[in-house]
């Protein structure tokens, strides 16, 4: 069964404190995986796209890494601002449905002053 | 160029009602999703369009939910009659391309009494 199990649930830090979430995957045939914020409230924005062939992709303090032999990806956030509070969704796309896409639980991420 | 547009943003209505929400995606998008979202189980995809046809509705619960797209720039999810467990945030997002990042709106908060 295709599943996309993230960790922690949830997760508190300081501000300007780093942080790193987890995906794990089991979603085959891949095709990528994105990962996605979502603020309270409001609908998911995409933060970073990977393909099989891309181990990094940045955008400002987010980073999202991705490991496709252990079926592992990160996103690792950078001196944390409150705004950063949110929930982070991970998301994996088959390489058979174009449409079609597994989403993880997501994490809730809470930074405090 | 504006994103993604749901209304209404929320609808409190009764049991058995009939229910309509409506999505206006973003100009130029081929592909077009509904989503159901709740505290237990997350973002569920419920129906994807691709040039506005329907291509996969495994995911909507039951005959009481229908979707149409009748052009590119419109969409509805209509459910008749509600029931209280169908109560949820239900996004629209478009996409150019199936596996690319989808461009969510912000929901519809829907809640049957």
């Amino acid at each position: 069964k295709n599943q996309v199990e993230q960790s922690p649930q949830s997760l508190i830090i300081l501000e300007g404190k780093n942080c790193t979430l987890q995906c794990n995957y089991t979603v085959s045939p891949f095709s990528n995986l994105r990962w996605y914020k979502q603020d309270t409230g409001r609908g998911p924005v995409s933060l970073t796209i990977m393909t099989f062939s891309e181990n990094t992709k940045s955008n400002g303090r987010y980073t999202a890494t991705l490991d496709a032999d252990t079926k592992q990806s990160s996103l690792h956030i950078t001196a944390s601002q409150l705004s950063d509070s949110a929930s982070y969704i991970c998301v994996v796309s088959l390489n058979t449905n174009a449409g079609k896409s597994t989403f993880g639980d997501g994490t809730t991420l809470t930074v405090k002053p | 160029d504006a994103g993604v547009i749901q209304s209404p943003r929320h609808e409190v209505t009764e049991m058995g009602q009939e229910v309509t929400l409506r999505c206006k995606p973003i100009s130029g998008h081929d592909y077009l999703f509904w989503y159901r979202q709740t505290m237990m189980r997350g973002l569920e995809l419920l129906i994807y369009f691709n040039n506005n046809v329907p291509i996969d509705d495994s995911g909507m619960p039951e005959d009481r939910f229908s979707a149409k797209m009748p052009n590119a720039s419109f969409s509805t999810l209509k459910i008749q009659p509600s029931e209280p467990r169908d109560s949820a945030v239900y996004f629209c997002a478009s996409s150019l391309g199936g596996r690319q990042p989808q461009h969510f709106g912000d929901g519809t908060r829907l809640s049957i009494l």
